[in-house]
């Protein structure tokens, strides 16, 4: 992914609805990738995570959907809550490298 | 377990002054990271180190140094700041190659 601008793409949904935030990665050689949670003034947190031999992964309330062949990752999260508000990053990591490449971050919105 | 410690939260300089920032990681791990997030963008990677020694660096100058302890803990230098240096800086560690990294809640430097 690639960081630019200084406007983050804007997700806003209402208290129990579901959210989808969606990620484009560059790199065909990427064999793993990440989606982070980052609340204003606090450090990203690990949200879910899945390796490219997968093309699901379920975690609570959280889904990480992979599609290799468009470099496509997406973060479903189920009955959002005002507490999921932030901005969240995917990055993604180069088979035999460890540096993880964060995309530019999408915020969302939950109201109440 | 703790998790990863920065330090300090906030430091202040002036332009052309040294700053250091200072990263604790979780106990176990090996590999530290650190990446700039400047107000409103993603997450630019700066450098990499693990058992010691560096592995990677991003696109900076190298004004940007940093260094491992044998503790694994690591600092990161900025020389000759510069006021576009002004960013929150976040550390991160993972335990081996393959493996999630988690973030401190970073410093936040000001160059005035």
């Amino acid at each position: 992914g690639e960081s630019v601008g200084l406007h983050l793409p804007t997700l806003s949904v209402q208290e129990g609805d579901n959210s989808i935030i969606n990620c484009a990665y560059s790199n065909s050689a990427s064999d793993y990738f990440i989606w982070y949670k980052q609340e204003s003034g606090k450090g990203p947190q690990f949200i879910i995570d899945i390796r490219s031999n997968m093309d699901k992964r379920q975690g609570q309330r959280v889904t990480v959907l992979l599609n290799k062949t468009v470099k496509h990752l997406s973060l479903q999260i189920a009955a959002t809550q005002p507490g999921d508000s932030a901005v969240y990053f995917c990055a993604d990591r180069l088979s035999g490298y460890s540096t993880l490449t964060f995309g530019k971050g999408t915020m969302l919105l939950v109201s109440p | 377990e703790a998790g990863v410690t920065q330090s300090p939260t906030h430091l202040i300089k002036t332009r052309g002054q040294q700053a250091t920032l200072r990263c604790s990681p979780i106990s176990g791990h090996t590999s530290v990271y650190w990446y700039q997030q400047a107000l409103g963008l993603g997450l630019q990677f700066l450098l990499w180190y693990d058992e010691g020694e560096e592995r990677n660096r991003g696109n900076f100058p190298p004004r940007f140094s940093g260094r491992q302890f044998p503790n694994y803990s690591s600092e990161l230098n900025v020389n000759a700041l510069e006021l576009e240096d002004s960013a929150l800086y976040l550390c991160a560690s993972s335990s081996e190659v393959s493996t999630e990294a988690f973030f401190g809640q970073g410093t936040r430097l000001t160059v005035v």
